[in-house]
């Protein structure tokens, strides 16, 4: 079944500690996004790619890293940079960004927690 | 820029009764509108979409959407709410040039009581 995981399900970190989400997509989407959810704000966009080796900042990019190696994978690097990373973490996929019509489809989403 | 606004961020309904969940958004351009619905500690799933055409949209699970644009509204219904249907609803826009770059109102929850 084609689709996006995310892995791990939940993700503890202590405070100073750069930690890495996975997002890995079977979809054979060029656009990848990377979003994060806090309780009551919906979602905000944190980097996104629309093609292999280039993505882009979101809205909240700051303390956040990302890379896009592999058409099929978007990890997400949390650094220690990021003053309040505890959240849930979404990535979500398109075919492309060229047209405003194309559903983002989105993973189970990562929990993380700094301790 | 664009931007959605929902109105009420808790609604509670009977089973049986009917759903209605407010989205408003502002755009400059013609806007193409999405509702997603996420149950708990799970990923969104896409319940309809607003493109260009019919102005009444439906979705999965029995839900409809009706873009009005004189309103700037992007209601989401269901004539009779069913207990698997509590869950959060985000509302969410592309407009203008932000090709592929959504974005999302506050969230709905919706409450379900038998």
């Amino acid at each position: 079944d084609g689709g996006i995981t995310q892995s791990p399900k939940y993700l503890f970190r202590k405070e100073g500690q750069n930690v890495t989400l996975s997002c890995e997509q079977n979809l054979n989407h060029d656009a990848m996004y990377w979003y994060r959810q806090d309780p009551g704000q919906g979602l905000r966009l944190i980097y996104y790619s629309q093609i292999v080796n280039d993505f882009q900042k979101g809205d909240i990019a700051e303390g956040y890293s990302v890379s896009r190696e592999k058409k099929e994978s978007f990890p997400l690097t949390v650094t220690s940079a990021q003053k309040n990373p505890t959240a849930f973490y979404l990535c979500a996929s398109s075919t492309a960004m060229t047209r405003r019509t194309d559903t983002q489809y989105f993973g189970p989403g990562t929990r993380l927690t700094v301790l | 820029a664009q931007s959605v606004t929902q109105l009420g961020s808790h609604v509670s309904v009977s089973e049986g009764a009917l759903v209605l969940l407010r989205c408003n958004y502002s755009s400059s351009v013609p806007p193409y509108l999405f509702w997603y619905v996420q149950y708990p500690n799970q990923g969104l799933q896409l319940l309809l979409k607003y493109t260009t055409g019919a102005t009444l949209v439906k979705g999965i699970n029995g839900f409809e959407a009706e873009f009005k644009k004189s309103e700037t509204s992007f209601h989401l219904t269901k004539p009779s709410a069913h207990m698997s249907d509590a869950a959060e609803y985000f509302c969410a826009v592309i407009g203008g040039t932000s090709y592929g770059k959504l974005t999302f109102g506050q969230g709905t929850i919706l409450t379900v009581h038998p």
